[in-house]
């Protein structure tokens, strides 16, 4: 069965600094996608980042990066120069070739950022 | 572009009422459709996914079923509700490996 764990409930960061949140995954897969989604106060999902399994080159969007670990099955977020706006709540995503050939999406339990002025 | 609708936005149902969540997508054929449930302070938990026409994957057992009428119709059905299906539903939508895309979402409140 595919796993996705974020094991960091709650993460503060001063505004302007860096912070990374946590994720590990687990998958029989060996062609795979992972996520990340922010989900502000208005509840609405929105794409922050992508990493294809094959790709060993860390994806990158302007200040979020991730640093994907493959044989660790590790995918952190690293969000560098925190804005207010970041503020929301963080969900790792893991998607592969589901039972019937379709491709499942499953989430982590996600990790709520606070941004301190 | 690709846009997806969900409705009703909320809805407040009595225990033991039926349940009719429904979901359309624009702008794209043959996409792969999912329904996740969030409840409060919680993570994503998916429920069902189809990948076409009347395929539906069933990820958790309950009391919800999905059914797919059309490619781009999803809709999440209850014929009694528990107060524990209360939470925020959200339908979501993808082709191939690409991201799935999320619609505004239904927040349902059973009392």
């Amino acid at each position: 069965a595919q796993t996705v764990t974020q094991s960091q409930p709650e993460m503060s960061v001063q505004e302007a600094e860096t912070v990374t949140l946590s994720c590990t995954y687990d998958t029989s897969e060996s062609d795979y996608y992972l996520f990340w989604y922010k989900q502000p106060p208005s509840r609405q999902m929105i794409l922050v980042i992508r990493q294809e399994a094959y790709k060993q080159q860390n994806a990158t969007e302007n200040r979020f990066s991730v640093n994907f670990q493959k044989a660790a099955k590790s995918f952190s977020l690293k969000i560098s120069d925190s804005q207010l706006g970041d503020a929301a709540m963080y969900f790792c995503a893991l998607g592969g070739v589901g039972y019937t050939g379709g491709f499942k999406t499953i989430f982590g339990a996600g990790t709520r950022l606070f941004v301190k002025a | 572009s690709q846009t997806i609708h969900q409705w009703p936005a909320t809805l407040v149902q009595p225990v033991g009422s039926p349940l009719s969540l429904e979901c359309t997508v624009e702008g794209t054929s043959n996409p792969n459709l999912y329904w996740y449930r969030q409840a409060a302070g919680r993570g994503l938990q998916l429920l069902f996914y189809s990948v076409g026409i009347g395929q539906i994957s069933s990820e958790v057992p309950q009391n919800l079923s999905a059914s797919r009428p059309q490619d781009r119709q999803f809709i999440l059905s209850s014929k009694k509700l528990l107060l524990s299906d209360s939470g925020f539903y959200l339908c979501a939508w993808s082709v191939g490996p690409s991201p799935v895309l999320f619609g505004p979402g239904t927040r349902l409140t059973v009392l």
